[in-house]
C-alpha cells in the first residue's frame, strides 16, 4: 500500500525558515518524482514544484510564487522528500500536501497518491 | 491566480445528473494535455477521481465520467448520492509556464 506521511508543519515567523518531510513507503520511491501542492485556508489547491526522479536528472521545478525561496530535494536510500522553506510570508501559511506524481500513460503528470498534509502558519 | 477555470458551486438532488466545467487555453488544455480530476471531501486530503481526462482510477464508481474537447473539460456526476458533496479540482499542465503542474479554481458541489 502506498503512504506519504508528512511532517515537520507548525508556527513560524515571517521571515524565518521550516523544512519538511515526506515519507514514503510501498513503491519504489526512486522511480517517481515527488512534488508538493499547497492549500491555503478555505482556498483551493496550489501547485508548488516538483522534483524528478533521478533518472530524469532529480531536477525541480517551482510555481512563481515560491521560486528562489523554496526547495525540493530528496534522499532515495530514505524514501524522503523535502521541502525546504525559507523567508517565509504570511501568504505561505496553509496546508502542504506530499504527492506522487506520475504518468499512468497520458500526456502531462497527475497526483496519484497525496500524503495527509502538514499544516504550516507563518505568523509573527 | 489558476489558469484553469471552474464554477464556484454546482448543486442538485439526490439522484440527479450535475456536471462540472474547466476552461482552460491553448497552452494547456487546448494545447493537447490530459485534465485530471480530483475529489476533496471536508477535512481530507484530495483523492484522484478521473484521470488521462476520461478514466477512472480502480474503486472509483462509474457514476463519474470525465470528458474533454478543445480547451475545456468536464466532469460528470449520474445519480448523484450524498456521499459525493465535495470540492472538486481539475488538473492539467500548461506550457506556458516552465514545468508548471496547474489546477483549477474548484469547484464545491452540494447535495440538496
Amino acid at each position: 500500500e502506498v503512504q506519504l506521511v508528512e511532517s515537520g508543519g507548525g508556527l513560524v515567523q515571517p521571515g524565518r525558515s521550516l523544512r519538511l518531510s515526506c515519507t514514503a513507503s510501498g513503491f519504489t520511491f526512486g522511480d517517481y518524482a515527488m512534488s508538493w501542492v499547497r492549500q491555503a485556508p478555505g482556498k483551493g489547491l496550489e501547485w508548488v514544484g516538483f522534483i524528478r526522479s533521478k533518472a530524469y536528472g532529480g531536477t525541480t521545478e517551482y510555481a512563481a510564487s515560491v521560486k528562489g525561496r523554496f526547495t525540493i530535494s530528496r534522499d532515495d536510500s530514505k524514501s524522503i522528500a523535502y521541502l525546504q522553506m525559507n523567508s517565509l510570508k504570511t501568504e505561505d501559511t496553509a496546508v502542504y500536501y506530499c504527492t506522487r506524481r506520475s504518468a499512468a500513460g497520458t500526456r502531462g503528470k497527475l497526483y496519484d497518491y497525496w500524503g495527509q498534509g502538514t499544516l504550516v502558519t507563518v505568523s509573527s | 491566480q489558476s489558469v484553469l477555470t471552474q464554477p464556484p458551486s454546482v448543486s442538485g438532488a439526490p439522484g440527479q445528473r450535475v456536471t462540472i466545467s474547466c476552461t482552460g487555453s491553448s497552452s494547456n488544455i487546448g494545447a493537447g494535455y490530459d485534465v485530471h480530476w480530483y475529489q476533496q471531501l471536508p477535512g481530507t486530503a484530495p483523492k484522484l477521481l478521473i484521470y488521462g481526462n476520461s478514466n477512472r482510477p480502480s474503486g472509483v464508481p462509474d457514476r463519474f465520467s470525465g470528458s474533454k474537447s478543445g480547451t475545456s473539460a468536464s466532469l460528470a456526476i449520474t445519480g448523484l448520492q450524498a456521499e459525493d458533496e465535495a470540492d472538486y479540482y481539475c488538473q492539467s499542465y500548461d506550457s506556458s509556464l516552465s514545468g508548471s503542474d496547474v489546477f483549477g479554481t474548484g469547484t464545491k458541489v452540494t447535495v440538496l
